[in-house]
This record gives structure tokens, C-alpha cells and sequence, in this order.
């Protein structure tokens, strides 16, 4: 079945460590995106990729990075720099010309402590 | 810039009722209207999409939405729900900037279904 694969489904961390969250598609979608969900906030994009080899921040691109070195691959690392890594993370791509609707994956928790 | 406001953070309704959840929007291009819904620990899954035409759309699970351009709304309804609606409900739009697409999420409302 096509879809969107995230893992882990939950993610444990030491403050100060850098985490790599996966995200691997098998739709042959071009754009890929990530998503920040926090309670009472809705989503905030971090960054988003709308070919191979290409990415632009964000709202929230500040204590993150992205690769994307193969079209069904879209890792986010969270650095040491994020002040507030502690969320829900949500993967989402989307194919053809927008304007074009989300398909998410099943995200990943984080916690850091 | 383009921005969502959901009215209602949390909406309680009995079962078989029916139910409104409010999105207004503001956006200074052409907008593109979605709904999306999360259910617990899950990702978002899509209702319905406005992208023109007529301003009723019809979705998944009995849901459907009006575009309205003066009021710059696009409420979400259902004549009655179901125990299996209890979710999250995000509203969201896309704005086409430089050919890129940025999709911009309410705060999402949170539908209570009580027996």
C-alpha cells in the first residue's frame, strides 16, 4: 500500500542531543513537507522540499535541519539549538502542481528531558 | 499573508445532532479551502477541498463545507453525528506563493460526541 511511513512513532531524547526523525514515501509524490504540532496550536511548517536536492525554511525553521537527497526521503534533524523540541512531528507530501491537499503520515513524539 | 482562525477550540454535541465547526480565514491572494481530521496519536487525514467551483462542497463521513467569499468563511457541517466523529478538526489554507504551495492550519476544534 502506498503511503507515508514515519518512525519512530516515539522518539525519547537527553536535552542537548541532536535527533534525526524519518519520513520515506512510496506515492512518487515531489513535494515534501514538516509539520510542528503543539496543543491549542495547530500545525506550524518547519520546512518543506519541492524537488530532490532542494528545501526552503519555514515559520519555524530555527534549531532544524532537512535533507533531501532521494525523492522518497525527507529526514528532519532537531538540534540542540531548538529551545522547545518536546512536540508531535507530522510528515506530509503532496504530488502535481499546487494547489494540492496533504497526505500525512502518522507522525512521531518526541520528548526531550 | 494568509491566516486561519477556528472559532471554537472545543465543541461538545449529543449524538445524531448536528454540528457547525467555524473557520474564518484572511488572505490577500486566491485562497484554496481544506479540512482535515486527526483522530488520536495519528496524522491528518482529508475531509474536503475547496478550489473553485461551486461553493458546497461535499467530503468523506457525511461532512460537508460552504465557501463563503464575503464573509470569508468555510464552515464545516453534518446533519448528525456520529460517537465515531469524536476527533480533531483542522481547517486550512493554501496560498501559491512564487509556485510554492504553503498551507496554513487553524488551530484545529476538538468535536466531543456524547451518547
Amino acid at each position: 500500500d502506498g503511503g507515508i511511513t514515519q518512525s519512530p512513532k516515539y522518539l525519547f531524547r537527553k536535552e542537548g542531543q541532536n535527533v534525526t526523525l524519518s519520513c520515506e514515501q512510496n506515492l512518487n509524490h515531489d513535494a515534501m513537507y514538516w509539520y510542528r504540532q503543539d496543543p491549542g496550536q495547530g500545525l506550524r511548517l518547519i520546512y518543506y522540499s519541492q524537488i530532490v536536492n532542494d528545501f526552503q525554511k519555514g515559520d519555524i525553521a530555527e534549531g532544524y535541519s532537512v535533507s533531501r537527497e532521494k525523492k522518497e526521503s525527507f529526514p528532519l534533524t532537531v538540534t540542540s539549538a531548538q529551545k522547545n523540541p518536546t512536540a508531535f512531528y507530522l510528515c506530509a507530501s503532496s504530488i502535481g502542481a499546487p494547489p494540492r491537499a496533504l497526505h500525512f503520515g502518522n507522525g512521531t513524539r518526541l520528548t526531550v528531558t | 499573508a494568509q491566516s486561519v482562525t477556528q472559532l471554537d477550540s472545543q465543541v461538545p454535541v449529543f449524538e445524531e445532532a448536528p454540528v457547525e465547526l467555524r473557520c474564518n480565514y484572511s488572505s490577500s491572494v486566491s485562497v484554496y479551502l481544506f479540512w482535515y481530521v486527526q483522530y488520536p496519536n495519528q496524522g491528518l487525514q482529508l475531509l474536503l477541498k475547496y478550489l473553485s467551483g461551486s461553493t458546497l462542497v461535499k467530503g468523506i463521513n457525511g461532512f460537508e463545507a460552504e465557501f463563503n467569499k464575503s464573509q470569508t468563511s468555510f464552515h464545516l457541517r453534518k446533519p448528525s453525528v456520529h460517537i465515531s466523529d469524536t476527533a480533531e478538526y483542522f481547517c486550512a489554507v493554501s496560498a501559491i506563493i512564487q509556485g510554492a504551495q504553503k498551507l496554513v492550519f487553524g488551530q484545529g476544534t476538538r468535536l466531543t460526541i456524547n451518547p
